[in-house]
């Protein structure tokens, strides 16, 4: 059975510095490998999605990577802002359509 | 990208009548749908998964009775909660997959308040 980790659970830094959320998964046999972030009272946002054949993805200021025969995978976030203020969800994949096994998240709080 | 509409947005209903929650693929078509549950503080929960025109597939311990799902086609799905009572309200989330990426897209989410 799928686990997934997150660490740390929560976390709290001044706005402008860089920061590494960690995942990590214990049966490596995984199609992909997706990054969320949920806002309070809101649904899911999809930040980033690696494929299994992938080492990283980058969007702007996000960056994660994949390590798969490790099972884990790192989203850094670059010069944080505080509306980078969410939980972020790491989720992954066994492919064909099959349910998403989700992380325990980590709450990011940026401040001023 | 791939964009899911789910609605209503937020739900106040009285205890004993049902409730019903969409969940529509925009731009590709959804294959298969997720419909998850969260509590406060908590992560997702998964609840069923379906595949259009075919029956869902229950999480053990979720009542298919009182959660209906229905994906009559491959753009819309549909959660009932029949019969609801005050421990039904919760924020309930519907997922899709089926967009070329091989990601999964979720819609905004329903917090439903049961009276």
């Amino acid at each position: 059975k799928q686990e997934v980790t997150q660490i740390p659970a929560a976390l709290s830094v001044p706005e402008g510095e860089n920061l590494v959320l960690n995942c990590s998964f214990t049966d490596s046999a995984i199609y992909n490998l997706q990054w969320f972030r949920q806002d309070p009272g809101k649904g899911l946002t999809s930040l980033l999605l690696i494929q299994s054949s992938q080492r990283e993805q980058t969007s702007g200021r996000l960056n994660a990577s994949l390590d798969k025969s490790s099972g884990r995978s790192t989203l850094y976030i670059a010069a944080s802002q505080p509306g980078d203020s969410a939980t972020y969800l790491c989720a992954v994949g066994p492919g064909g359509g099959n349910k998403l096994t989700f992380g325990t998240g980590t709450q990011l709080k940026v401040e001023l | 990208g791939a964009v899911v509409s789910q609605h209503p947005s937020r739900v106040i209903c009285k205890s004993g009548t049902s409730v019903k929650i969409e969940c529509r693929s925009l731009d590709f078509q959804a294959t298969t749908m997720f419909w998850y549950r969260q509590f406060p503080k908590q992560s997702l929960m998964l609840m069923a998964t379906s595949n259009e025109g075919s029956k869902a597939t229950y999480e053990q311990g979720v009542e298919k009775d009182k959660f209906l799902i229905n994906h009559a086609s491959l753009t819309l799905s549909t959660l009932t909660v029949t019969s609801a009572h005050p421990e039904d309200s919760s924020f309930y989330i519907c997922s899709a997959s089926g967009d070329r990426s091989g990601g999964y897209t979720f819609g905004s989410g329903t917090r439903l308040t049961v009276v």
